[in-house]
């Protein structure tokens, strides 16, 4: 089955500096990318997606790089904001995401005001 | 906006008892998924379904838990009996149809077992 690696498992940056979070997956049969942030106590909430047609996409300060060859894909945050702080958590999944997702093992990330 | 509801929020219970846990996913939604995540670990898939169908059980241990969405809308999630290693989130997800892949995350029920 499917494996996804995510790292780092901690991430502290200043605000205003970038974050980058990065994963590799298994099973090149993946074809959809998500990524969800989660809030102490609250639901996963999806914040961007990729799918393998795709090498980049951009949601403002909210972007996600796609590299199918190497099977590794990456998650950068422009400008962070104390409200950046969570767990980010990475997935992969098949049949455009129709399929169960395989996360990762997630990032707490903690913008340092 | 509409979101997956879920019920209760908090359960706590004791071992070799039954719990069940309710879902309720957007409307409109045919797929529904059962995730279980453990403190400080990614979501782990339990069941899918698709309308009234499961489609995908094979990491949930059946001798145990067992999961139902007879009218292929609101589902349960049954676990008889606890065991203490159960204590942990049980997250339900659903979306909407083949190519949309969103995968969007009801609140949680919050399950600890003592």
């Amino acid at each position: 089955g499917e494996n996804v690696e995510q790292h780092p498992s901690t991430l502290s940056v200043q605000e205003g500096d970038s974050a980058v979070i990065k994963c590799t997956y298994s099973d090149s049969a993946s074809n959809y990318f998500p990524w969800y942030k989660q809030e102490l106590g609250k639901r996963p909430q999806l914040i961007i997606d990729i799918r393998s047609n795709v090498g980049e996409k951009k949601d403002q300060r909210i972007a996600v790089t796609l590299n199918k060859t190497a099977k590794h894909f990456s998650l950068h945050i422009t400008e962070t904001q104390p409200e950046d702080s969570a767990v980010y958590f990475c997935a992969a999944s098949m049949n455009f995401g129709n399929e169960k997702l395989t996360f990762g093992t997630g990032t707490r990330l903690t913008i340092i005001p | 906006e509409a979101e997956v509801a879920q019920s209760p929020r908090y359960k706590i219970t004791e071992k070799s008892q039954a719990v069940a846990f309710w879902c309720d996913p957007i409307s409109g939604h045919a797929t529904l998924y059962w995730y279980r995540q453990i403190l400080g670990q990614g979501p782990e898939l339990l069941v899918q379904f698709q309308d009234e169908s499961v489609v995908d059980d094979s990491q949930l241990p059946k001798d145990r838990f067992s999961a139902e969405r007879l009218k292929g809308v609101d589902s349960t999630l049954k676990i008889q009996p606890a065991e203490l290693g159960d204590s942990a989130m049980y997250l339900c997800a659903s979306s909407l149809a083949q190519r949309q892949g969103e995968q969007y995350f009801g609140p949680g029920t919050r399950l600890t077992v003592t």
